[in-house]
């Protein structure tokens, strides 16, 4: 099982802000990174390092952390934003990598 | 553009092998470590294993630790995974992607996922 813990699930209504979790122990040494899937689809990167965004994200995708815990957040959600999102980061070796469980996002 | 594309998918009986691929273009291959990642059916991502730019250094997750070997081919711009003694728990989608890293705070590194092929499936049945 991961040890980075995400809610399996969030709802969102169109146009308001989501925030989504993630926590583990390593999020207090590593920084994560945050990737959306659509379904049928292979993951794309949204977030990376303290709040970066490769081209092509929209800046209402931003990210934060605090102790253990990333953050992920989506400040004004479209419909296109509705996918499962998971973090990941280094567990506590180092040398490992580790996915959190995923969160389903619905916008409604 | 950066490509990277699997094969080698298929459906194969308990305690078979497969050998997956992914040939990578539009970037120097040589320069990124490489990583496979799997999703089971209505799963979440799984990360399977690492692979260093020059092949010096390798990981594994702990469930596929003497059954599954990464390596690469970086003259012929390829990334790898030999997959032994399959189990019906390793059906999943097995994608690969690429890892950038940098470094930051007097020599911390940070690398993350930024390129994902499209997978190929890996069915284990009997």
């Amino acid at each position: 099982s991961s040890e980075l813990t995400q809610d399996p699930a969030v709802s969102v209504a169109l146009g308001q802000t989501v925030r989504i979790t993630c926590q583990g122990d390593s999020l207090r040494s590593y920084y994560a990174s945050w990737y959306q899937q659509r379904p049928g689809q292979a993951p794309v990167l949204v977030i990376y390092y303290k709040n970066n965004r490769p081209s092509g994200i929209p800046d209402r995708f931003s990210g934060s952390s605090s102790g253990n815990t990333a953050s992920l957040t989506i400040t004004g959600a479209q419909a296109e934003d509705e996918a499962d999102y998971y973090c990941n980061s280094r567990d506590s070796s180092g040398h490992l990598r580790e996915f959190g469980g995923g969160t389903k996002l619905t916008v409604l | 553009e950066v490509q990277l594309v699997e094969s080698g998918g298929g459906l194969v009986k308990p305690g078979g092998s497969l050998r997956l691929s992914c040939a990578a273009s539009g970037f120097t291959f040589s320069s990124y470590s490489m990583n496979w990642v799997r999703q089971a059916p209505g799963k979440g991502l799984e990360w399977v294993s690492s692979i260093s730019s020059s092949g010096t250094y390798i990981y594994y997750t702990d469930s596929v630790k003497g059954r599954f070997t990464i390596s690469r081919d970086n003259a012929k711009n390829s990334l790898y995974l030999q997959i032994n003694s399959l189990r019906a728990e390793d059906t999943a989608v097995y994608y690969c992607a690429r890892r950038e890293t940098f470094t930051y705070d007097s020599g911390s590194y940070y690398s993350y996922f930024d390129y994902w092929g499209q997978g190929t499936l890996v069915t284990v049945s009997s």
